[in-house]
């Protein structure tokens, strides 16, 4: 079975804190893609990061940075010195590499407040 | 700047009517694309999938007479919500994906349509 698990529904932070937020995902194969996005009041979903399987360095990109870990079929999400515009959902999804179409895998979404 | 246009963005109308909703790639050609329903506070759920020149596939429990899909060309997906009624109020959002660069390449979506139902 394919499935995304946000634990954390929701985490408020006070700005300039750092936040991490938690995506545990299950999958069979052995080649698949993972990633984040982020939901912001307005609707719209903007895509962050992402990430291959076959690829477990972690990287950083100004505030954000992720944690890729297999062993713990992890991909954890950190922005740094958060922000009051960071206040929206972030979803993190799989695509899984069997997949022809490129379907998604959504998980619940995290909503992430940071207050001034 | 967008890649994935989505048209129109909100919708207020009467029970019975039907909605069309359009979806773009704009600086790409898109085989594929999905269309998605969601629910306040709740995650995305995928409708179905739009395949340019077939018929689309739909997820289990889609009804597929209620909510139309026409992929006519390389850039263009519709959803038509037929004879809409208050239960079928929601947020609607599509997305698209490059297929050139690889299989690595992310989804890009639309700014989503708010359908309201009267």
């Amino acid at each position: 079975a394919q499935k995304v698990t946000q634990a954390q529904t929701e985490i408020s932070v006070v700005e300039k804190e750092d936040v991490t937020l938690d995506c545990v995902y299950e999958t069979r194969d052995t080649t698949y893609y993972l990633f984040w996005y982020k939901q912001p009041p307005s609707g719209e979903l903007v895509f962050l990061i992402r990430r291959n399987s076959f690829d477990e360095q972690n990287e950083i990109s100004g505030r954000y940075s992720w944690n890729f870990q297999k062993s713990t079929s992890s991909f954890n999400f950190t922005i740094t010195a958060s922000q009051v515009v960071d206040s929206a959902v972030y979803f993190c999804a799989l695509r899984m590499g069997s997949s022809n179409t490129g379907k998604l895998i959504f998980g619940q979404g995290t909503t992430l407040q940071v207050k001034p | 700047g967008a890649v994935v246009s989505q048209h129109p963005s909100r919708v207020i109308c009467k029970s019975g009517t039907s909605v069309k909703i359009e979806c773009r790639s704009l600086d790409f050609q898109a085989t594929t694309m999905f269309w998605y329903r969601q629910f306040p506070k709740q995650s995305l759920m995928l409708m179905a999938t739009s395949n340019e020149g077939s018929k689309a596939t739909y997820e289990q429990g889609v009804e597929k007479d209620k909510f139309l899909i026409n992929h006519a060309s390389l850039t263009l997906s519709t959803l038509t919500v037929t004879s809409a009624h208050p239960e079928d109020s929601s947020f609607y959002i599509c997305s698209a994906r490059n297929p050139v660069g690889g299989a690595n390449q992310p989804q890009h979506f639309g700014d989503g349509t708010r359908l309201s139902i009267l």
